[in-house]
């Protein structure tokens, strides 16, 4: 692939647990963007990252945190996880002088 | 009202058949458009990038911009099994960033 991998791949967890979802890039990429996908929705920009330490909202940010002390490193963090962030969860990278993004291969998280 | 709108199908085509696939927007300041193909279970991939009005050709792979009515086309032409995917419009008011996705399309070529 191109560089970005997410960890976990699949999780389940519990209502009123904290997750954090890792998204580790090796592209030295200045931008970072976490997105939701779900049935009838497409995907949506939950928090997104334009350096270490600069990040911004989405459409769909209540109920998730972001962190960026690293380059190559965009944590996404739910505080406590609902029924409804249940979701198929996408990395995705792009730089400057690019033009469209490169993906990770997503994170499926059941909350039960 | 989405900002974006794509018919989500599915779409079902035979083999060699050609495919269009289609998204309305509503946001004029939209310059960069682009196109991805996701097969089931994998992350989106990006299958072309369109700046501005008109056409441009890669392979089987046309797509269509019309800024004045608001609207990009896909067209896959000699269609194959391997083209069944999920494809997602995607577009932005400046380059990458930001990209305001289409729900997607379901395809389905039939051998």
């Amino acid at each position: 692939d191109a560089g970005i991998t997410q960890s976990p791949r699949h999780k389940v967890t519990e209502t009123g647990t904290p997750v954090t979802l890792r998204c580790h890039q090796t592209e030295n990429h200045r931008y970072m963007y976490w997105y939701r996908q779900d049935p009838g929705h497409g995907l949506r920009l939950i928090h997104y990252s334009y350096g270490v330490k600069d990040t911004d909202k989405g459409e769909v940010s209540d109920g998730y945190s972001v962190s960026r002390s690293k380059t190559e490193d965009f944590l996404l963090t739910l505080e406590s996880a609902t029924s409804s962030q249940t979701s198929v969860y996408f990395c995705a990278i792009t730089s400057t002088n690019n033009y469209g993004y490169t993906f990770g291969s997503g994170t499926r998280l059941t909350v039960v | 009202q989405k900002e974006v709108e794509q018919d989500p199908g599915p779409l079902s085509v035979p083999e060699g058949a050609i495919v269009s696939l289609n998204c309305t927007y509503s946001n004029s300041a939209f310059q960069y458009f682009m196109w991805y193909r996701q097969y089931s279970r994998k992350g989106p991939e990006l299958l072309m990038y369109t700046y501005s009005s008109g056409n441009k050709e890669d392979g089987r792979f046309t797509a269509q911009v019309d800024k004045s009515s608001k609207y990009i086309s896909l067209f896959i032409r000699d269609s194959q099994p391997s083209d069944s995917a999920t494809y997602l419009c995607a577009m932005s008011e400046d380059g990458a960033q930001k990209l305001v996705f289409g729900q997607g399309t379901r395809l389905t070529i039939n051998p």
